[in-house]
């Protein structure tokens, strides 16, 4: 299994900034995939991020508020911009496996106030 | 009509005994089924995944899967306190690497 490091590990925001959440792999995967899980809910797919394309989006996401860069096949960052208190989750980096399962990072909680 | 559906719990099941968590799909497509455990605070890690009909085995844990009514469940065996966590069922179709995640089941496993 592929070794995913996330950062910030947790942070505390303010109303109306951005910050970047960034995702390292240890080897080098075609997807990288960002979820959100919102307090007590489970995982909802925020976008597809691919080296050397724009990513894609799952529906109710855009990318204006969710913009994400992939420069190289180990690397890649979620920005969380205009932050509202909605948007207090914990956010998770994930790759997929030999046999489609995935991966994820530690995940960064992120409250925002 | 969500996609993946599990009993939100909680599940309180004794020390030693069998827990059984379920979780039904919606769409006939599916192809690869996965069994996650989440402890609070952590990000999910993979317990299982079944592809074909029948059962899985592996250790403590058995994975059932009945494509024809649309079910999937997990077994877990003699029963643990650090088995309390948070279960979620994660299914996707085939040539999709898009997981569509159960919304979780939290057990609960009393001394």
């Amino acid at each position: 299994s592929a070794v995913i490091s996330q950062k910030p590990s947790r942070d505390i925001c303010q109303r109306g900034t951005s910050l970047t959440i960034q995702c390292q792999v240890d080897s080098q995967v075609t997807m990288m995939f960002w979820y959100r899980q919102q307090p007590g809910q489970s995982l909802t797919l925020i976008a597809t991020a691919n080296q050397g394309s724009e990513a894609t989006y799952e529906s109710g996401f855009v990318i204006d508020k969710f913009p994400i860069s992939r420069p190289n096949l180990t690397f890649s960052t979620l920005t969380v911009s205009n932050m509202s208190p909605e948007d207090s989750s914990i956010y998770l980096c994930s790759v997929t496996g030999a046999g489609g399962e995935l991966f994820f990072g530690e995940g960064s909680r992120l409250t925002v106030l | 009509q969500k996609e993946v559906e599990q009993n939100s719990g909680p599940l309180s099941v004794p020390e030693g005994a069998i827990a059984s968590l379920n979780c039904t799909y919606s769409d006939r497509g599916s192809q690869s089924f996965f069994w996650y455990r989440q402890y609070s605070g952590k990000s999910p890690e993979l317990i299982m995944f079944i592809y074909s009909n029948g059962d899985k085995e592996d250790g403590r844990f058995t994975a059932q899967l009945n494509k024809a009514s649309q079910y999937v469940s997990l077994l877990i065996r003699d029963s643990q306190p650090s088995d309390s966590a948070t279960y979620l069922c994660a299914v996707n179709n085939f040539g999709n690497e898009k997981l569509t995640f159960g919304t979780g089941t939290r057990l609960t496993i009393i001394p």
